[in-house]
């Protein structure tokens, strides 16, 4: 089981802040690392996949950066809205035998206020 | 395309009973997962499969079997249900390469 911890464990933020949170995973046995947005109610939906070190991802105001050496990913939001209140997980996924296994962390929770 | 189909989508079990949780997906995915959700917990994974054929344990395995006949099916049975057992069970494909696209959710209480 990895140990994934991800930081901080919630975020309370106006709209139009920026905002950034962490996760940390361990940097031996990667293969690739998944962040997930979780809305209440709702299913998790895959934001990003990297693998690489240095690789940084973008989906509209959110963006990814991966540090394989250190294990660490931060996930940015920039100009946060109400609609990007959510529950955002980070998953490492350590391949070889285990390459599909995920294992979560307990999740970065993100309310955006009006 | 529904993507992942899951039912019952709520279930409520008396202890000792058995049932199975069904999941389907219609986007010939190798990869599925069935995942518990505990407050405070997170995500689990209970088992994993990478094909027809092939399954494996996760984190939290006992008490539950599963068994992958066709690529599209992935069954999570409950031998005999047990309180510790009431949780949101979710579960998800992937390609392999890309992310999982998870299924709506099953919420199980057992009394």
């Amino acid at each position: 089981i990895l140990n994934v911890e991800q930081s901080p464990q919630s975020l309370h933020v106006q709209e139009g802040d920026s905002t950034n949170f962490t996760c940390s995973f361990p940097s031996s046995n990667f293969y690739a690392l998944h962040w997930y947005r979780w809305e209440t109610a709702k299913s998790p939906e895959a934001l990003f996949v990297m693998t690489l070190n240095g690789d940084e991802k973008k989906k509209g105001r959110i963006s990814a950066t991966l540090n394989t050496k250190e294990g660490y990913s931060y996930l940015y939001i920039k100009g946060s809205q109400p609609e990007d209140s959510a529950t955002y997980l980070c998953a490492p996924d350590a391949g070889g035998t285990s390459y599909g296994k995920l294992t979560f962390g307990q999740g970065t929770i993100l309310t955006v206020h009006p | 395309n529904a993507g992942v189909t899951q039912t019952p989508k709520f279930q409520v079990l008396k202890t000792g009973q058995s049932m199975t949780l069904q999941c389907a997906q219609d986007m010939n995915h190798e990869y599925m997962s069935w995942y518990r959700q505990d407050p405070g917990m997170g995500l689990r994974l209970i088992h994993y499969s990478v094909g027809a054929g092939i399954t494996d344990q996760g984190e939290v395995p006992n008490g539950y079997n599963v068994s992958r006949s066709t690529t599209e099916d992935f069954p999570l049975r409950l031998l005999s249900a047990a309180p510790s057992q009431t949780s949101v069970y979710f579960c998800a494909s992937s390609l392999g390469a890309g992310g999982y696209t998870f299924g709506s959710g099953t919420r199980l209480t057992v009394v």
